[in-house]
């Protein structure tokens, strides 16, 4: 059965510290899968994609991915965190063959200053 | 999110009420869906839409809840009568391109209190 995994409920790091975020997906197909950024209050935005080429993929606020098709990953990384990265993330899974996208349950992150 | 506009943002009603929830798409967008969250169940996916037609209702959790979009521009989720457990946030959403890769946009939702 299709599934995502995020690991990790809760992670806390201090400001200027880097970043890992982890998703584990399962799935038949080749698989797109995203990374969802959502902050109190709002909606999920769409932080980054992966469908093809390239497994390393860049997105807006500095984030990148990276998909490792041989781990079933697609962990979500930044460099240096800013106090106002503190928000929940959300990791997708989708494939060609369907409108579907399933989510993870969400790694909420918190930055102290 | 500028692409989609949700009204209300907050909804606050008694249990056996008439719930409507509104989202308004920017024009040309024929692929839209409803999820609801909470923090027991997470996403979950309610119903999706495509050219204006109900594709997928299977999330729907029972008869109280119906949705409809009589246009590209405009859909509603309507829950009657409603119950506490439907309290939530509920979000409307679009793919971002046609095909499934390109991802979606979400509205900023509705939070939806039942008392």
């Amino acid at each position: 059965a299709q599934s995502v995994t995020q690991p990790d409920i809760h992670i806390t790091v201090s400001e200027g510290a880097s970043l890992e975020l982890r998703c584990n997906y399962s799935y038949g197909a080749t698989p797109y899968l995203f990374w969802y950024v959502q902050s109190p209050g709002q909606g999920l935005q769409l932080l980054l994609k992966y469908f093809s080429g390239d497994t390393l993929v860049q997105g807006i606020k500095g984030f990148e991915a990276e998909f490792k098709r041989s781990q079933s990953s697609f962990n979500l990384r930044k460099p240096s965190v800013h106090w106002s990265d503190a928000a929940e993330y959300f990791c997708a899974v989708g494939a060609s063959g369907t409108y579907k996208y399933i989510f993870g349950t969400g790694t909420r992150l918190k930055v102290l200053a | 999110d500028a692409g989609v506009i949700q009204s209300p943002r907050h909804e606050v009603t008694e249990m056996g009420q008439e719930v409507t929830l509104r989202c308004k798409p920017i024009s040309g967008h024929n692929s839209l869906f409803w999820y609801r969250q909470t923090m027991m169940r997470g996403l979950e996916l309610l119903i999706y839409f495509n050219n204006n037609v109900p594709i997928d209702d299977s999330g729907m959790p029972e008869d109280r809840f119906s949705a409809k979009m009589p246009n590209a521009s405009f859909s509603t989720l309507k829950i009657q009568p409603s119950e506490p457990r439907d309290s939530a946030v509920y979000f409307c959403a679009l793919k971002q391109g046609p095909m499934n890769h390109y991802g979606y946009t979400f509205g900023s939702g509705t939070r939806l209190t039942v008392v």
